[in-house]
This record gives C-alpha cells, sequence and structure tokens, in this order.
C-alpha cells in the first residue's frame, strides 16, 4: 500500500516548456486534489475531481490543466511553463464520510522554471 | 468566505516546555477543522480534526487541538515539546460549498516550529 505517489521528485524547465506531473493512489478514494505551496502562502488549490470523469477549478486554476485518466490516477499538466509557476506541487487524495474525512498527501514535485 | 488564519509565522520552544501553534477560523456553519505536520522535504501528514463532540482533540505524537467556539479558535498543542517537533505546521478548515467542493480544505499559511534542545 504506497498511498499517494508523485512522479518526478524534481524538475527544472525553461520558460515555455511543457510538462506533465502524475499523481496516482492506491487506496481507492473518489476525491483527489492538486496544491501548490509557496513560502508564506500556504497550501493554496490548483485543481480538484470528486469523482472519475470531473473535474474542477480550484483557487489558481490559470496555466494548469488537468485529466482524471481514471480513479487511481490525476495528473497536472502545464502547457507553456512560466517563473511564476515555480513552486512546491502536491497531490492528495481523500477518504470521504464525516467521521473517517483526512487527506493524504504524495511526497511532493519539486518544480523551478527558468 | 470561509478562511483559516496563522497569526504566528513562528514559534520557538525550548525542549521539554508545553507549546501551543494558534489558529482561528471563519466559518457560517459548524467548522469541520484539522491539523496537519510537514516535515522538511515532506508531504502534508494529518495529525487531528474536529468534526464535533468533545472540545479536546487528541491526536497523533501527542498532539492534542482545544476547540473553542466562542473564540472560533483551534490551537495545537502538546505539554512537553521535543526537538523533533519541529516542523511547518498547518490548520485548514473543510470547504463548506456544495456538490463537489464540499470536502475540500481551505489551509492557514502555517506556522513553522522550532523547539531547541
Amino acid at each position: 500500500n504506497a498511498g499517494v505517489t508523485q512522479t518526478p521528485k524534481f524538475q527544472v524547465l525553461k520558460t515555455g516548456q511543457s510538462m506533465t506531473l502524475q499523481c496516482a493512489q492506491d487506496m481507492n478514494h473518489n476525491s483527489m486534489y492538486w496544491y501548490r505551496q509557496d513560502p508564506g502562502m500556504g497550501l493554496r488549490l490548483i485543481y480538484y475531481s470528486a469523482s472519475e470523469g470531473t473535474t474542477d477549478k480550484g483557487e489558481v486554476p490559470n496555466g494548469y490543466n488537468v485529466s482524471r485518466l481514471n480513479k487511481r490516477e490525476f495528473s497536472l499538466r502545464l502547457e507553456s511553463a512560466a517563473p511564476s509557476q515555480t513552486s512546491v506541487y502536491f497531490c492528495a487524495s481523500r477518504t470521504e464520510g464525516d467521521s473517517t474525512d483526512t487527506q493524504y498527501f504524495g511526497p511532493g514535485t519539486r518544480l523551478t522554471v527558468l | 468566505a470561509q478562511s483559516v488564519a496563522q497569526p504566528e509565522d513562528q514559534v520557538n520552544v525550548a525542549e521539554g516546555n508545553p507549546l501551543t501553534v494558534k489558529c482561528t477560523y471563519s466559518v457560517s456553519g459548524n467548522p469541520y477543522l484539522f491539523w496537519y505536520v510537514q516535515y522538511p522535504n515532506r508531504g502534508l501528514q494529518f495529525l487531528l480534526k474536529y468534526i464535533t463532540g468533545d472540545n479536546l482533540v487528541k491526536g497523533s505524537y501527542g498532539f492534542e487541538a482545544e476547540f473553542n467556539k466562542s473564540q472560533t479558535s483551534f490551537h495545537l498543542k502538546k505539554p512537553s515539546a521535543l526537538v523533533s517537533d519541529s516542523a511547518l505546521y498547518f490548520c485548514a478548515v473543510r470547504d463548506e460549498g456544495y456538490g463537489g467542493s464540499q470536502g475540500n480544505l481551505i489551509f492557514g499559511k502555517g506556522t513553522k516550529l522550532s523547539v531547541k534542545p
């Protein structure tokens, strides 16, 4: 049981390049999330997926796209990277129900855009 | 709109002393509140949550949090700090929205806890 996995761990891009961040969970969760973490800003929600086949914008969606490929996988794509997208990206999945409601986070991807 | 505030960017504590990391919230209904911890170069780990019931919630690693409705606070506490508790701590509130957004978390900006020997 690996929990939430993310690839790659580190990435350096040049402005204008594209890339896809991969995320997978093996806990059979319906809901999955993508966050970015910047110093002094906490975690900000980029996109989320409440169930397979649905995706919705979060607080900071501009410059990103997502795909919920199946129940396990939720990818984040940067079509044309910008220096403002330099950040640490976290994927999470969530157990549902009031008593069990918890989000589980992956180890993160540290992205630098030059 | 819902929000969470962590008024301290950093908290410094001597090992063995009690620690408190502060969190206040703003919601229109009953809050679902969470604390997460992030160790250096790691993802966030769940510590504890308040849904309903006892105002004192016990969590992992000896941490507890006190829910205070009148002060709209949910402070994280530990009776005796360890050097290994040094990390970044995040308070969060569950989104009250409807449909797919319900269950999303709104995070505070985080508080860095430094425990010195």
